[in-house]
Parts: structure tokens; sequence; C-alpha cells
């Protein structure tokens, strides 16, 4: 069972380019999510999914776009990447049977925006 | 406005001893909080919860204490070992709506020497 995958480990933008932040979950989990981490913040919710089709926004969503097609894959578009998107950003998913709350991460990617 | 607050950035402790990681919210409407320890290049694991409607849950050598009048909570990891050093991440959710989006701490670096 690979869990959440996340693709790519590491990635380095020039500002105003546009990249998509790859996850895919294989244990069928309804919700599905985005946070970035950053020094001395935590992690902040970027968006989220309840399921195929559904999306809606977290705390921090602006520069960001998601769509849900499938159960497994949640992607993340930087519409044009700032310097204030260098961050590490991880995926989650959970499921009602398992406790929404309990989220299982992926490794995470952390992006550098020159 | 920091709803989840983990004012110690870093605690240090002998193997063998207790470590007491603290944790502080505002938001009355959480109703159900979480630990998570993270790995160097990993992403967050679930490490124990509790609900409002208790204030203690024990999980082998993890305890988590609710003070809700204080609106704090604790983890104690008794007796500390080198393996447990990590970040360690308090989140808290709000049921109903809130569906599985979690808010979280900045974060404390555990350091267990041996």
């Amino acid at each position: 069972n690979a869990g959440v995958t996340q693709t790519p480990k590491f990635q380095v933008l020039k500002t105003g380019q546009s990249m998509t932040l790859q996850c895919a979950q294989d244990m069928n989990h309804e919700y599905m999510s985005w946070y970035r981490q950053d020094p001395g913040m935590g992690l902040r919710l970027i968006h989220y999914s309840v399921g195929a089709g559904i999306t809606d926004q977290g705390e921090v969503p602006n520069g960001y776009n998601v769509s849900r097609s499938t159960t497994e894959d949640f992607p993340l578009r930087l519409l044009s990447a700032a310097p204030s998107q260098t961050s590490v950003y991880f995926c989650a998913s959970s499921s009602p049977g398992q406790g929404t709350e309990k989220l299982f991460f992926g490794s995470g990617t952390q992006l550098s925006v020159l | 406005d920091q709803q989840v607050k983990q004012n110690s950035p870093s605690l240090s402790v002998q193997e063998g001893r207790i470590s007491i990681l603290n944790c502080d919210y505002t938001n009355s409407m959480f109703d159900y909080f979480l630990w998570y320890k993270k790995y160097p290049a990993e992403g967050p694991t679930f490490l124990i919860s509790i609900s409002s409607i208790k204030d203690k849950n024990e999980d082998g050598r993890f305890t988590v204490f609710l003070n809700k009048s204080a609106k704090h909570l604790s983890l104690h990891i008794v007796p500390s070992q080198p393996g447990d050093s990590a970040v360690y991440f308090c989140a808290a959710y709000a049921g109903g709506t809130s569906y599985g989006k979690l808010t979280f701490g900045q974060g404390t670096i555990l350091t267990v020497h041996p």
C-alpha cells in the first residue's frame, strides 16, 4: 500500500511560471487536502475536497487552483508562481470511517520560487 | 490570527525523562484535538488525539491532557527515547461542517539526548 504519493519531491521555479503538484492516494479516501508548511507558521490549509467533483477553499487559497476529477487524484496548480509561494507542500487524505481528522500525509514537495 | 499556538519552538530532554509539550487554543468551537509527529523529509504522522468530552487519553508512552477551561492541552511522553526526536504539531478540529479541516500550531522541535 503506497498511501499518499506526491510528485515531485523538489522543484525550483522562476517567478511567473506555472506548475502542477501531483497527489495520488490508493486508500479510497473521500477527503483530500493540501497544506503548506512555513517556518513559524505550522501547516496551513490551502484547498480541500470532500469527494470527486467537490472542492473548496481553505485558509490560504490565493494563487492556487485545484480540481478533483477522480477519488484518487488531487492536483494543486500554481497559476503564476511568486516568491511568497516558496514553501513545503503536503497533500493529505482521510476517510470518515477512520476519522476525518486523522489525516494521512504524503512526504511533501519542497518548492522554491526565485 | 493564530488559533492554535505552541509557544515553545524547541524542547530538549534526557533519555528516560518526561517530555511535556504544550499547546493553547483560542477557538471555543474546537471539539477535537490531535498531535502529529514529523521527521525531516517526511510528512506528519498521526500520534494521538482527544475529544473535548474527555480530559485525558493515553496510548502507551503518550498521554494527552485537555483543560477546556484554560483552552490548553499537553502531550506527555514517558519515558522519552532518542527516536522521539522530531517536530510535534498540535492540531484542532471543529466538528460538523469543518469536515477534516485541521488548524495546526507552529510546531515544537523535541530533541531527546541519549
